[in-house]
């Protein structure tokens, strides 16, 4: 029962580089997240989708961009990494809710990224 | 704009002491309601929520407060352990949101022996 899986869990990029973090559910959930999350300001979101094809800007989007081919994947790109990059990234997905329904929402272990 | 919003950055309670979180949020379209649980090196765990029909809910050892009236809503944990010590988020879903959740900043509690 794997959940919401994130890789890599550690890198290290210079200034200019580009990665590609990987978000993988194994909940058959519909919406998927990306958040970031630096000391003292929380979780902020990133990117989310509400179903396989689809993406949304969210909170604080500049710099990166996502894809959503398969719906178990969610895929977070960083196409010219900034030292303001530096930081923690979280993936969450949650299940399609109905009318009335709940929006809790399962995270990954996280991806710790330093940008020099 | 609106925001949830924490009273505490810091919590600190003895081991079997009773453990009381707050949170405030001024959005007044927030009708759902989530704790989480983040231990130092993991990704947030869901505790409790609670809907806004509602003023309290209980799970194992927490309870959920919500006082719509002052927007405030608080987790209590009763018998605090030491594996109780993390950060402590409350997130806040409004209509209309297309089920995006707005984070409180955190309470970290730590739990002395």
């Amino acid at each position: 029962n794997a959940g919401v899986t994130q890789t890599p869990k550690f890198r290290v990029l210079k200034t200019g580089q580009s990665m590609t973090l990987l978000c993988a559910q194994d909940m058959n959930h519909e919406y998927m997240y990306w958040y970031r999350q630096d000391p003292g300001m929380g979780l902020r979101l990133i990117h989310y989708s509400v179903g396989e094809g689809t993406t949304a800007k969210g909170e604080v989007p500049d710099g990166y961009n996502v894809s959503r081919l398969k719906k178990q994947n969610f895929l977070l790109g960083l196409e010219s990494a900034a030292p303001s990059q530096t930081s923690v990234y979280f993936c969450a997905s949650s299940p399609t809710t109905l009318m009335g329904a709940k929006n809790i929402q399962y995270f990954g272990a996280g991806t710790r990224l330093s940008v020099l | 704009g609106e925001s949830v919003g924490l009273h505490l950055p810091t919590l600190s309670v003895q081991e079997g002491d009773n453990s009381i979180i707050n949170c405030a949020y001024s959005n007044s379209a927030s009708d759902y309601f989530i704790w989480y649980k983040q231990e130092s090196g993991k990704g947030p765990q869901f505790i409790i929520d609670i809907r806004s029909n509602m003023d309290k809910r209980q799970g194992q050892r927490v309870t959920v407060l919500l006082n719509k009236t002052v927007k405030h809503l608080s987790l209590q944990i009763a018998a605090t352990q030491p594996g109780d010590s993390a950060v402590y988020f409350c997130a806040e879903n409004s209509r209309g949101s297309n089920y995006k959740l707005t984070f409180g900043k955190g309470t970290l509690l730590t739990v002395n022996p």
